[in-house]
Protein backbone atom coordinates (compact mmCIF):
# COMPACT_ATOMS: atom_id res chain seq x y z
CA UNK A 1 0.00 0.00 0.00
CA UNK A 2 0.59 3.70 -0.42
CA UNK A 3 3.41 4.99 2.47
CA UNK A 4 5.12 8.39 3.85
CA UNK A 5 7.29 8.95 5.37
CA UNK A 6 8.61 12.46 7.04
CA UNK A 7 11.19 13.75 9.66
CA UNK A 8 11.10 12.33 12.34
CA UNK A 9 9.31 14.53 15.39
CA UNK A 10 10.98 17.57 16.15
CA UNK A 11 13.40 20.08 14.44
CA UNK A 12 14.15 23.05 16.31
CA UNK A 13 15.62 26.35 14.77
CA UNK A 14 16.33 29.76 15.20
CA UNK A 15 14.45 32.34 13.74
CA UNK A 16 16.08 33.66 10.66
CA UNK A 17 17.97 30.15 9.96
CA UNK A 18 16.79 27.82 6.48
CA UNK A 19 14.63 24.82 7.15
CA UNK A 20 13.88 21.33 5.17
CA UNK A 21 12.05 18.77 6.05
CA UNK A 22 11.96 15.39 4.32
CA UNK A 23 8.99 13.95 2.67
CA UNK A 24 10.05 10.52 0.74
CA UNK A 25 6.30 8.35 -0.55
CA UNK A 26 5.68 5.01 -1.96
CA UNK A 27 3.15 4.49 -4.38
CA UNK A 28 2.60 2.30 -7.23
CA UNK A 29 0.19 5.28 -8.82
CA UNK A 30 1.19 8.28 -10.65
CA UNK A 31 1.38 10.62 -6.89
CA UNK A 32 0.10 13.80 -6.35
CA UNK A 33 1.98 15.52 -2.78
CA UNK A 34 0.20 17.71 -0.37
CA UNK A 35 1.72 19.49 2.46
CA UNK A 36 -0.17 20.35 5.12
CA UNK A 37 0.55 22.90 8.06
CA UNK A 38 -1.30 22.72 11.41
CA UNK A 39 -0.54 25.22 14.15
CA UNK A 40 -1.92 24.59 17.75
CA UNK A 41 -5.45 23.33 18.34
CA UNK A 42 -6.42 24.33 14.86
CA UNK A 43 -7.37 22.59 11.77
CA UNK A 44 -4.97 21.55 9.11
CA UNK A 45 -4.48 23.87 6.25
CA UNK A 46 -3.06 23.27 2.37
CA UNK A 47 0.36 24.61 2.20
CA UNK A 48 1.58 23.25 -1.05
CA UNK A 49 0.41 20.41 -3.47
CA UNK A 50 2.32 18.86 -6.92
CA UNK A 51 1.98 16.31 -9.07
CA UNK A 52 4.42 17.52 -11.87
CA UNK A 53 7.61 15.96 -12.04
CA UNK A 54 10.37 18.43 -11.48
CA UNK A 55 8.65 21.59 -10.25
CA UNK A 56 8.99 23.73 -7.73
CA UNK A 57 5.86 25.03 -6.20
CA UNK A 58 5.76 28.04 -3.38
CA UNK A 59 3.34 29.35 -1.13
CA UNK A 60 3.88 31.48 1.58
CA UNK A 61 7.72 31.85 1.59
CA UNK A 62 7.89 27.64 1.44
CA UNK A 63 8.41 25.89 -1.55
CA UNK A 64 8.77 21.98 -2.85
CA UNK A 65 10.08 19.85 -5.99
CA UNK A 66 8.08 16.85 -6.79
CA UNK A 67 10.98 14.58 -7.47
CA UNK A 68 9.80 11.14 -8.88
CA UNK A 69 13.00 9.39 -9.66
CA UNK A 70 13.50 10.10 -5.93
CA UNK A 71 9.70 10.27 -4.68
CA UNK A 72 10.59 12.93 -3.04
CA UNK A 73 8.66 16.27 -2.08
CA UNK A 74 10.49 17.88 0.50
CA UNK A 75 9.49 21.08 2.39
CA UNK A 76 11.63 24.07 2.44
CA UNK A 77 11.82 27.79 3.60
CA UNK A 78 14.85 30.12 3.66
CA UNK A 79 14.31 32.09 6.34
CA UNK A 80 11.94 30.44 9.30
CA UNK A 81 9.91 32.54 11.48
CA UNK A 82 8.58 32.60 14.83
CA UNK A 83 5.20 31.95 13.33
CA UNK A 84 6.13 28.80 11.07
CA UNK A 85 6.44 27.04 14.71
CA UNK A 86 3.44 23.92 13.76
CA UNK A 87 2.93 20.25 12.69
CA UNK A 88 3.98 20.00 9.59
CA UNK A 89 1.88 16.87 7.37
CA UNK A 90 3.20 15.50 4.16
CA UNK A 91 0.39 13.26 2.37
CA UNK A 92 -0.07 11.34 -1.10
CA UNK A 93 -3.54 11.01 -2.75
CA UNK A 94 -3.09 7.88 -4.85
CA UNK A 95 -5.86 7.01 -8.25
CA UNK A 96 -7.15 4.12 -6.01
CA UNK A 97 -10.86 5.75 -6.51
CA UNK A 98 -11.73 7.95 -3.67
CA UNK A 99 -9.55 10.43 -3.13
CA UNK A 100 -7.59 8.87 -0.27
CA UNK A 101 -5.00 11.05 1.67
CA UNK A 102 -2.34 9.00 3.19
CA UNK A 103 -1.07 11.17 5.64
CA UNK A 104 2.99 10.80 7.03
CA UNK A 105 3.47 10.75 10.90
CA UNK A 106 4.37 14.58 10.86
CA UNK A 107 7.11 16.78 11.74
CA UNK A 108 6.71 19.47 14.64
CA UNK A 109 8.80 22.49 13.24
CA UNK A 110 9.59 24.68 16.37
CA UNK A 111 11.26 27.95 16.09
CA UNK A 112 12.91 30.10 18.56
CA UNK A 113 13.57 33.84 18.77
CA UNK B 1 -16.97 31.35 -0.18
CA UNK B 2 -17.39 27.73 1.20
CA UNK B 3 -17.46 27.41 5.25
CA UNK B 4 -17.05 24.67 6.93
CA UNK B 5 -18.71 24.12 10.82
CA UNK B 6 -18.41 21.39 13.18
CA UNK B 7 -20.03 20.27 16.58
CA UNK B 8 -19.31 20.17 19.33
CA UNK B 9 -16.59 22.60 19.53
CA UNK B 10 -15.42 20.04 22.35
CA UNK B 11 -16.53 16.84 24.48
CA UNK B 12 -16.12 14.74 27.42
CA UNK B 13 -17.35 12.05 27.36
CA UNK B 14 -18.16 8.70 29.41
CA UNK B 15 -16.82 5.31 27.82
CA UNK B 16 -19.77 3.43 27.17
CA UNK B 17 -22.00 6.65 26.44
CA UNK B 18 -22.89 7.42 22.39
CA UNK B 19 -21.40 10.39 20.49
CA UNK B 20 -22.46 12.12 17.43
CA UNK B 21 -20.45 14.81 15.90
CA UNK B 22 -21.80 16.66 13.35
CA UNK B 23 -20.27 18.71 10.28
CA UNK B 24 -21.81 21.19 7.94
CA UNK B 25 -20.50 22.92 4.70
CA UNK B 26 -21.83 26.37 3.26
CA UNK B 27 -21.25 27.93 -0.19
CA UNK B 28 -20.58 24.40 -1.72
CA UNK B 29 -23.39 21.93 -3.54
CA UNK B 30 -22.61 18.06 -3.58
CA UNK B 31 -19.72 18.26 -2.05
CA UNK B 32 -17.17 15.09 -1.33
CA UNK B 33 -17.54 15.20 2.40
CA UNK B 34 -14.33 13.04 4.68
CA UNK B 35 -14.38 12.66 8.63
CA UNK B 36 -10.74 12.35 9.81
CA UNK B 37 -9.17 11.25 13.40
CA UNK B 38 -5.90 12.70 14.81
CA UNK B 39 -4.64 11.20 18.10
CA UNK B 40 -2.96 13.41 19.99
CA UNK B 41 -0.18 14.80 18.20
CA UNK B 42 -0.26 12.37 15.82
CA UNK B 43 -1.16 11.63 11.84
CA UNK B 44 -4.61 11.66 10.55
CA UNK B 45 -5.92 8.81 9.76
CA UNK B 46 -9.36 8.36 7.08
CA UNK B 47 -12.11 6.97 8.57
CA UNK B 48 -15.11 8.00 6.03
CA UNK B 49 -15.97 9.65 2.91
CA UNK B 50 -19.30 10.46 1.14
CA UNK B 51 -19.63 11.49 -2.42
CA UNK B 52 -23.59 12.39 -2.31
CA UNK B 53 -26.63 12.57 0.12
CA UNK B 54 -27.20 9.02 1.76
CA UNK B 55 -23.67 7.23 0.52
CA UNK B 56 -21.13 6.86 2.77
CA UNK B 57 -18.01 4.52 2.40
CA UNK B 58 -16.03 3.44 5.34
CA UNK B 59 -11.90 3.11 5.14
CA UNK B 60 -11.18 2.30 8.70
CA UNK B 61 -13.10 0.18 11.22
CA UNK B 62 -12.92 1.95 14.48
CA UNK B 63 -16.41 0.99 16.00
CA UNK B 64 -17.79 4.34 14.63
CA UNK B 65 -20.44 5.10 11.83
CA UNK B 66 -21.16 7.88 9.81
CA UNK B 67 -24.33 9.08 7.65
CA UNK B 68 -24.65 12.01 5.52
CA UNK B 69 -28.60 13.10 5.79
CA UNK B 70 -28.23 15.95 3.88
CA UNK B 71 -26.49 17.48 1.19
CA UNK B 72 -24.54 19.34 3.10
CA UNK B 73 -24.07 17.52 6.35
CA UNK B 74 -22.06 14.75 7.55
CA UNK B 75 -22.40 13.51 10.87
CA UNK B 76 -20.35 10.93 12.71
CA UNK B 77 -21.60 8.81 15.52
CA UNK B 78 -21.50 5.79 17.90
CA UNK B 79 -23.29 3.81 20.39
CA UNK B 80 -21.05 3.43 22.58
CA UNK B 81 -17.54 5.12 23.22
CA UNK B 82 -14.15 3.43 23.95
CA UNK B 83 -11.29 5.17 25.52
CA UNK B 84 -9.50 4.57 21.95
CA UNK B 85 -11.94 6.94 21.03
CA UNK B 86 -10.23 10.16 22.15
CA UNK B 87 -8.97 12.79 20.02
CA UNK B 88 -9.42 14.97 17.45
CA UNK B 89 -12.11 14.68 14.92
CA UNK B 90 -11.88 16.60 11.55
CA UNK B 91 -14.25 17.09 8.73
CA UNK B 92 -12.74 17.90 5.32
CA UNK B 93 -14.52 18.88 1.78
CA UNK B 94 -13.46 18.86 -0.97
CA UNK B 95 -15.00 20.10 -4.61
CA UNK B 96 -14.38 17.23 -7.65
CA UNK B 97 -13.66 13.88 -7.01
CA UNK B 98 -10.58 12.47 -8.13
CA UNK B 99 -7.06 11.91 -6.48
CA UNK B 100 -5.86 15.48 -7.86
CA UNK B 101 -8.24 17.71 -6.08
CA UNK B 102 -7.14 19.09 -2.49
CA UNK B 103 -9.28 18.34 0.99
CA UNK B 104 -9.67 21.49 3.12
CA UNK B 105 -10.52 20.55 6.34
CA UNK B 106 -12.82 22.30 9.16
CA UNK B 107 -11.97 23.65 12.85
CA UNK B 108 -12.15 20.22 14.31
CA UNK B 109 -13.65 18.65 17.51
CA UNK B 110 -11.80 17.38 20.08
CA UNK B 111 -13.02 14.36 22.17
CA UNK B 112 -12.30 13.42 25.26
CA UNK B 113 -13.13 9.82 26.63
CA UNK B 114 -12.87 8.95 30.54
Amino acid sequence: GDSVTQTEGLVTLTKGLPVMLNCTYQTTYSPFLFWYVQHLNEAPKLLLKSSTDNKRTEHQGFYATLHKSSSSFHLQKSSVQLSDSALYFCALSDRSGYNKLTFGKGTVLLVSP
Amino acid sequence: AQTIHQWPVAEIKAVGSPLSLGCTIKGKSSPNLYWYWQATGGTLQQLFYSITVGQVESVVQLNLSASRPKDDQFILSTEKLLLSHSGFYLCAWSQDWGNQDTQYFGPGTRLLVL
